[in-house]
């Protein structure tokens, strides 16, 4: 059990559909994070959110559109996805710490995405 | 930028020893992470080696750092069924939280 909840772990979607991913942490960390896992790829670091503020956008196309409603929580908002989108979206938070060393990342299950 | 190389898969015996490479090219790296993926599952950090080591052990795996030649590796002893899954090396800067991650090694541990 790694404190790091998502749902739902599969999901099938059609291009024109709207869908939400959902992660949650019981862990008390205040950063989040949306990877995106493709076969043969490096894990894609796609947004960070620290103190529920969004920090990082890797440059990730619109129809991902991420939200933190809180420190314990964040979605991933999925509108008019492309069939090359399908992949494990894995969810991670840690303890953020100003001018300190990286702390470790607890990762969630992750949700298998695939868009027809 | 910050690139992290893997080779791509490994089988072994159970009861040998298997070694996982990872290389990477950002000098400034500060923390090394070796992260296992069973199927199925997230992310599991397994350990990490600040860079102004040479060498760790934990218990059954030893990560080896030759920061001269940016080269990273794991060693699991007595490698056991339970040990086959995805290995990711991963890297990071002093001060920030972002990752860089390895295509990952894939390790097949064969009765």
């Amino acid at each position: 059990e790694t404190g790091v909840t998502q749902t739902p772990r599969h999901l099938v979607m059609g291009m024109t559909n709207k869908k939400s991913l959902k992660c949650e942490q019981h862990l008390g960390h205040n950063a989040m994070y949306w990877y995106k896992q493709s076969a043969k790829k490096p894990l894609e670091l796609m947004f960070v959110y620290n103190f529920k503020e969004q920090t990082e956008n890797n440059s990730v196309p619109s129809r991902f559109s991420p939200e933190c409603p809180n420190s314990s929580h964040l979605f991933l908002h999925l509108h008019t996805l492309q069939p090359e989108d399908s992949a494990l979206y894995l969810c991670a938070s840690s303890q953020a710490k100003s001018g300190g060393p990286t702390d470790e990342q607890y990762f969630g299950p992750g949700t298998r995405l695939t868009v027809t | 930028g910050e690139d992290v190389e893997q080779s791509l898969f490994l089988s072994v015996r159970e009861g040998d020893s298997s070694v996982i490479n990872c290389t990477y090219t950002d000098s400034s790296s500060t923390y090394l992470y070796w992260y296992k993926q069973e199927p199925g599952a997230g992310l599991q950090l397994l350990t990490y080696i600040f860079s102004n080591m040479d060498m760790k052990q934990d218990q059954r795996l030893t990560v080896l750092l030759n920061k001269k030649d940016k080269h990273l590796s794991l060693r699991i002893a007595d490698t056991q069924t339970g040990d086959s899954a995805i290995y990711f090396c991963a890297e990071s800067g002093y001060g920030n939280n972002r990752l860089a991650f390895g295509k990952g090694n894939q390790v097949v541990v064969i009765p």
